[in-house]
């Protein structure tokens, strides 16, 4: 059974900090990891999705990488700032019926 | 309107009450899927409809009652529900199951009073 864990639970930065956010899954067996931030309240907005044959995908200040076989995934964001406050979940799909394995999420602040 | 729209945006029932929730996808998908999402817990899968055809179930309580009339609209029906049964429901859609991007709807607060 695919189990999710995301490290931290939550996280502060100031401004112009570069961080790293951990995902961790427990079965190799995926067809891709996605990266989605939610805001409070809100729906999940999806960032970045990474095929099992990827290492990394990149959108502007936001780079993913996998690595199946460690179960690890990285989200690294570049110079935040505080509108990328917000959670922050990786999900894992692992069957071709689209189901999701979401993780607790990592909670970010900025500070400005 | 685009993306996955959710109405109502938020909905306070009694446990005797019976309910629905709509989804619609403007984005010509052809897979739809319902999801909880409780306080402190992870986002849990309900169902995943392809082509309207029910391809999940993760063990959903028969109190919760999907219905996918079309590619596009997708409903979940609520009757009898438990205190328990409030949080935030999120639907959301993808070109087809399996290996392609979901995006999500604003969801829907229920509470259960």
């Amino acid at each position: 059974k695919q189990e999710v864990t995301q490290i931290p639970a939550a996280l502060s930065v100031p401004e112009g900090e570069n961080l790293v956010l951990n995902c961790s899954f427990t079965d190799s067996a995926i067809y891709n990891l996605q990266w989605f931030r939610q805001d409070p309240g809100k729906g999940l907005t999806s960032l970045l999705l990474i095929q099992s044959s990827q290492r990394e995908q990149t959108s502007g200040r936001l780079n993913a990488s996998l690595d199946k076989s460690s179960g690890r995934s990285t989200l690294y964001i570049a110079a935040s700032q505080p509108g990328d406050s917000a959670t922050y979940l990786c999900a894992a799909d692992s069957g071709n019926t689209g189901k999701l394995i979401f993780g607790q999420g990592t909670t970010l602040q900025v500070k400005p | 309107e685009t993306g996955v729209t959710q109405t109502p945006r938020h909905l306070v029932m009694g446990m005797t009450n019976k309910k629905s929730l709509k989804c619609e996808q403007h984005l010509g998908h052809n897979a739809m899927y319902w999801y909880k999402q409780s306080a402190k817990k992870p986002l849990e899968l309900m169902f995943v409809y392809s082509l309207e055809e029910r391809v999940e179930n993760n063990s959903v309580p028969s109190r919760f009652s999907p219905e996918c009339p079309n590619s596009s609209h997708l409903f979940l029906h609520l009757h009898t529900l438990q205190p328990e049964d409030s949080a935030l429901y999120l639907c959301a859609s993808s070109k087809r199951t399996g290996g392609d991007t979901q995006y999500f709807g604003p969801g829907t607060r229920l509470t259960v009073l």
